[in-house]
């Protein structure tokens, strides 16, 4: 299948810093993106679909400066979550369908980043 | 209403067991129909998708889809230790998938 692949794994910061999370999509080009986010038992909440070449569309309520999305290139996508506070603490994954808006599409998901904000 | 309803769980069946795992939606535009594992501290990984009424078999696992009744079911045969894990059943209308919350199922030797 598809390979996904997501760094770092994890990362720790001291509040107030900037992290930035990559998403790649290795053997194949994802026009679109998608990140999660996904607290302690909970389920992934869908945070923004990202777009390459052009803006990312953000879901209700998340702050799309606080979670800057950059989608430059067909196999690369970065989440950088700025000014980090505790709150923030979270696993974050990232996933692309194999055939850019097939709805028919299954997600290949990255392995995730836990950050942690001190 | 919320767009996917799974019961939370744990499901406890013994090793070599049925598992059944089920799953409600609200969105009767939705196309395709998702159930995905996802062990603890891991990304999700598919475990198999639906799109037609009907059952669909692969290995171990059947998927049953409900479109009337508006739910999905994954039942798991012969049930191991390692399919111990939270089972999360997603949907998507356009391309966009919209996820449950999971069931936690454990499986007891």
């Amino acid at each position: 299948g598809a390979v996904v692949s997501q760094h770092p794994s994890r990362v720790i910061c001291k509040s107030g810093t900037s992290v930035k999370i990559e998403c790649r999509s290795l053997d194949f080009q994802a026009t679109t993106m998608f990140w999660y986010r996904q607290f302690p038992k909970q389920s992934l909440m869908l945070m923004a679909t990202s777009n390459e070449g052009s803006k990312a569309t953000y879901e209700q309520g998340v702050e799309k400066d606080k979670f800057l999305i950059n989608h430059a290139s067909l196999t690369l996508s970065t989440l950088t979550v700025t000014s980090a506070h505790p709150e923030d603490s979270s696993f974050y994954i990232c996933s692309a369908p194999t055939a850019g808006g097939n709805p028919y599409n299954e997600q290949f998901f990255g392995p995730g980043t836990r950050l942690t904000v001190l | 209403q919320k767009e996917v309803e799974q019961n939370s769980g744990p499901l406890s069946v013994p090793e070599g067991a049925i598992a059944s795992l089920n799953c409600t939606y609200s969105d009767r535009g939705s196309q395709s129909f998702f159930w995905y594992r996802q062990y603890s501290g891991k990304s999700p990984e598919l475990i198999m998708f639906i799109y037609s009424n009907g059952d669909k078999e692969d290995g171990r696992f059947t998927a049953q889809l409900n479109k009337a009744s508006q739910y999905v079911s994954l039942l798991i045969r012969d049930s191991q230790p390692s399919d111990s894990a939270t089972y999360l059943c997603a949907f998507s209308r356009s391309y966009i998938p919209t996820f449950g919350r999971g069931t936690s199922l454990i499986v007891h030797p």
